[in-house]
């Protein structure tokens, strides 16, 4: 079964800094994507970023870009010049195409300091 | 972008009895949605995927007899909380893709269920 491990509870950063939040998973499928959603204080999940597996390059949103290693399966994010409003809780999640389901890691609270 | 509302987004009710939330695409047609429950400051949990026209299909351990989930038509998908007891407080949250694009699913904004 696919599973997504993330495996900082809680990470915290200066305004304007940069911040990398790791992801794991486990799959034994070739094609598939990646997400990294947001959920701030209103609970309301955000998409963040995307990434295709069958994509070399890795995906860029702004200041939100990650680090996609097929084989090492691994996912990470990285928030450049961080904001207050980055403030959240982020989710890595695996999309099972067959089943059309997301499966989402445990999560990170991110913390901005002023 | 695609909107998904939900609604009560906030409700209280008596232990023993039912509580209906739902989930609307408001500008798309959804065959396929998902609920999930959160616990606070926990991950999101997949509960059932509802399947317009068909019997929702339910994860593991989820009790599909307490957890009723109609998917009436290409843009609602209710779920019922049937004899509710305080253990059932949680936030409840939907999603639904777009048909023919499933790694683009739009989430509802959640419904905060209370059982005093």
């Amino acid at each position: 079964a696919q599973t997504v491990t993330q495996s900082q509870p809680e990470m915290s950063v200066q305004e304007a800094e940069t911040v990398t939040l790791s992801c794991t998973y486990d799959t034994s499928e070739s094609d598939y994507y990646l997400f990294w959603y947001k959920q701030p204080p209103s609970r309301q999940m955000i998409l963040v970023i995307r990434q295709e597996a069958y994509k070399q390059q890795n995906a860029t949103e702004n200041r939100f870009s990650v680090n996609f290693q097929k084989a090492a399966k691994s996912f990470s994010l990285k928030i450049s010049d961080s904001q207050l409003g980055d403030a959240a809780m982020y989710f890595c999640a695996y999309l099972i195409q067959g089943a059309q389901k997301l499966v989402f890691g445990q999560g990170t609270r991110l913390t901005i300091n002023p | 972008g695609a909107v998904v509302s939900q609604h009560p987004s906030w409700v209280i009710c008596k232990s023993g009895t039912s509580v209906k939330i739902e989930c609307r695409s408001l500008d798309f047609q959804a065959t396929t949605m998902f609920w999930y429950r959160q616990f606070p400051k926990q991950s999101l949990m997949l509960m059932a995927t509802s399947n317009e026209g068909s019997k929702a299909t339910y994860e593991q351990g989820v009790e599909k007899d307490k957890f009723l989930i109609n998917h009436a038509s290409l843009t609602l998908s209710t779920l019922t909380v049937t004899s509710a007891h305080p253990e059932d407080s949680s936030f409840y949250i939907c999603s639904a893709p777009r048909a023919g694009a499933m790694y683009e699913q739009y989430f509802g904004p959640g419904t905060r269920l209370t059982v005093t």
